[in-house]
């Protein structure tokens, strides 16, 4: 079963435009990943946020988490076509030893 | 530096073959994963390594087995390969588990006739 899900599906957006995804899970976690991947490529990492953790920056990424509802948040902003990628977050779930992902959200910035 | 490393990048097989799929990393990397990829259903997890000698199952196990005699391998088999194992399938190491960052390989898109 999948612990994170993301939220929209899918986004389209017009180049300098912010792009706005969320994640939201189940169960009690260590850490939240984000990752990017490119059409016929692999995962890429982005950024990590450790539960204790509130907010987290990256150039023109912008993470955030809330624990207490179980959720988090990517924000990408001045978006550009290069953005253009699914973006996957993932969780670490207390005591396991491996990460599970969500289906994705499908990013379209269009110039 | 390579980083991970998927061999081959595709291959169509016909129900009840078998095949291998490697994968290679030189990062010195302990954690490896092997995931499938279906539209509509992310990355599922189908085997991991927690280091050389070892495997673990993961969420989707069945059809598959996996072997790690060595720290920078991580070998996939399908003994008799089913068109419901028709997928991209990626490999991915990591220093430790979930703590750490993932690094990926570019995929093997396998078909199943």
């Amino acid at each position: 079963s999948q612990q994170g899900e993301e939220d929209p599906q899918a986004l389209s957006i017009q180049e300098g435009e912010n792009a706005t995804m969320n994640c939201s899970y189940k169960t009690s976690i260590n850490n939240l990943q984000w990752y990017r991947q490119n059409s016929g490529r692999g995962l890429v990492h982005l950024i990590l946020i450790r539960s204790n953790e509130r907010e987290k920056h990256s150039g023109r990424l912008r993470v955030t988490l809330d624990t207490s509802k179980k959720s988090s948040s990517l924000l990408i902003t001045a978006s550009r076509a290069a953005d253009t990628a699914s973006y996957f977050c993932a969780t670490d779930k207390q005591g396991a030893q491996k990460l599970v992902f969500g289906q994705g959200t499908r990013l379209t910035i269009n110039p | 530096n390579a980083g991970v490393t998927q061999t081959p990048k595709f291959r169509v097989l016909k129900t009840g073959q078998s095949m291998t799929l490697l994968c290679a990393q030189d990062m010195n990397h302990e954690y490896m994963y092997w995931y499938r990829q279906d539209p509509g259903m992310g990355l599922r997890l189908i085997h991991y390594s927690v280091g050389e000698g070892t495997t673990a199952k993961g969420e989707v196990p069945d059809g598959y087995n996996v072997s790690r005699l060595k720290k920078q391998n991580f070998l996939l088999g399908l003994e008799s390969a089913a068109p419901s194992q028709t997928s991209v399938y990626f490999c991915a190491s990591s220093w430790d588990s979930g703590n750490q960052p993932q690094h990926f390989g570019d995929g093997t898109r396998l078909s199943i006739l």
